[in-house]
């Protein structure tokens, strides 16, 4: 299994509401991230998981905040969120964390809209 | 972050040609990988170089690195209509972890 799912494929909240997206992968792979990415633009890192524990945070803004439950599970929680948040968010993984000389897996992305 | 940056922006040509991307970078890497995103959906990994390389191969994929010049090359040959989409390098270096802003091609039939 060399997939990346990612769900809801499509969400749409207003800015008072509390959501999450969620990412799963089964590839025994030991670190996952989240990306943001805005239209005809290139993915932007978010965050960082290595061995389940936080081990990059780019400064994003707390209305996100990530939890990494097990190796196999990568959450976003969204609260309060702007209407500029709207983007395709974009989570992936990889056998061990950058610096080694492993491929990112992506998963299809969870199309974000904030009214 | 900074970013890379990518030439050109968009590549238009005809099924069948062969369409060259350049990255280039700002600072020292280990790695520097290509990226294809078909419109909307996740990336897909093409390639991965290393600084002490100077040349991959995969298929129609052929990459260079020049690393005096902090650049990278994908050549695509004999284009196929199912090539377009959007590429990305991503340069892997101390730290950091950054995309280019990426080639849109488009393959006419």
């Amino acid at each position: 299994d060399t997939e990346v799912t990612q769900t809801p494929k499509h969400l749409v909240m207003g800015m008072t509401n509390k959501k999450s997206l969620k990412c799963e992968q089964h590839m025994g792979h030991r670190a996952m991230y989240w990306y943001k990415q805005k239209a005809k633009k290139p993915p932007e890192l978010m965050f960082v998981y290595s061995y389940e524990k936080l081990s990059i945070n780019e400064s994003v803004p707390s209305r996100f905040s990530p939890e990494c439950p097990n190796s196999s599970l990568l959450n976003l929680h969204l609260h309060a969120l702007q209407p500029e948040d709207s983007a395709l968010y974009l989570c992936a993984s990889s056998q061990d964390e950058r610096g080694r000389t492993g491929e990112l897996f992506f998963g299809e992305g969870s199309r974000l809209t904030v009214l | 972050s900074q970013q890379g940056e990518e030439d050109p922006q968009a590549l238009s040509i005809q099924e069948g040609e062969n369409a060259t991307m350049n990255c280039s970078y700002k600072t020292s890497i280990n790695n520097l990988q290509w990226y294809r995103q078909n419109s909307g959906r996740g990336l897909v990994h093409l390639i991965l170089i290393r600084s002490n390389e100077r040349e991959k191969h995969s298929g129609r994929l052929r990459v260079t690195l020049d690393t005096s010049k902090k650049s990278s090359s994908l050549l695509i040959t004999a284009s196929r209509a199912a090539d377009t989409a959007s590429y990305f390098c991503e340069e892997e270096g101390a730290q950091k972890l950054v995309f280019g802003q990426g080639t849109r091609l488009t393959i006419n039939p």
